[in-house]
């Protein structure tokens, strides 16, 4: 089935660091790809996406390439703020395996700690 | 701008007993997706209905069951509470179905069962 690897967490990070977030994907079809946020207490809240191979998301300074040839998306931005410490999660969906043609299937989540 | 509403925000149950909750979408938004999210882990898909009619299943156990009403509100109705079932339970809502259309997530619903 359908699969999502994120790398583990906690990732701590001074402020104005550089952020890469790993994660890389099985999947049978041609998914959709997705970065997912979470603050302490609240829903998921939906950071950037794309929806086809070599595509780009970005929102807030972060960013993510579809890459189909290493099935990866990861996550970067050049310099974090305290107020990006989070849980982010990468997803995928649009197959019909794993959580179906609805579902998003969602990596581990990897926390990010951002210090002053 | 209206989100999506859950209610209520935290439920204590105990084994055996039932337990609803409820979703409320994005006004006009057409499918409903519940997610189940246990301590330290990613949410799971469990089921999602479009124009009041199940539209996906993932892994949503057979104690479990869910509707979409005429107003678009969704209820996930579990029984038989299992000490396992404590998690934090999300709606999220979109216009159209289909996961490539951008979900919006609720707060979430903590259920504990003791």
């Amino acid at each position: 089935g359908d699969s999502v690897t994120q790398m583990e967490g906690p990732v701590t990070l001074s402020e104005e660091a550089f952020l890469t977030i790993n994660c890389t994907y099985t999947a049978t079809g041609y998914p959709s790809l997705f970065w997912y946020v979470q603050y302490p207490g609240e829903g998921l809240q939906l950071l950037l996406k794309a929806t086809k191979a070599d595509d780009k998301g970005s929102n807030k300074g972060f960013e993510a390439t579809y890459r189909k040839e290493t099935t990866s998306f990861h996550l970067e931005k050049g310099s974090v703020q305290v107020s990006d410490s989070a849980v982010y999660f990468c997803a995928l969906s649009g197959t019909y395996s794993g959580g179906g043609a609805d579902g998003l299937t969602f990596g581990k989540g990897t926390h990010l700690i951002i210090q002053p | 701008a209206a989100g999506v509403i859950q209610s209520p925000r935290h439920l204590i149950k105990e084994k055996r007993e039932t337990a609803t909750l409820k979703c409320y979408p994005i006004p006009r938004h057409d499918t409903v997706y519940w997610y189940q999210q246990g301590p330290g882990q990613d949410p799971q898909f469990l089921i999602s209905f479009y124009e009041k009619m199940q539209s996906d299943k993932g892994s949503i156990p057979d104690r479990f069951s869910a509707q979409q009403f005429s107003d678009y509100h969704s209820e996930l109705n579990m029984s038989s509470l299992e000490l396992g079932d404590s998690a934090l339970y999300f709606c999220a809502s979109s216009l159209g179905r289909g996961a490539a259309r951008e979900a919006f997530f609720g707060q979430g619903t903590r259920l504990t069962v003791v």
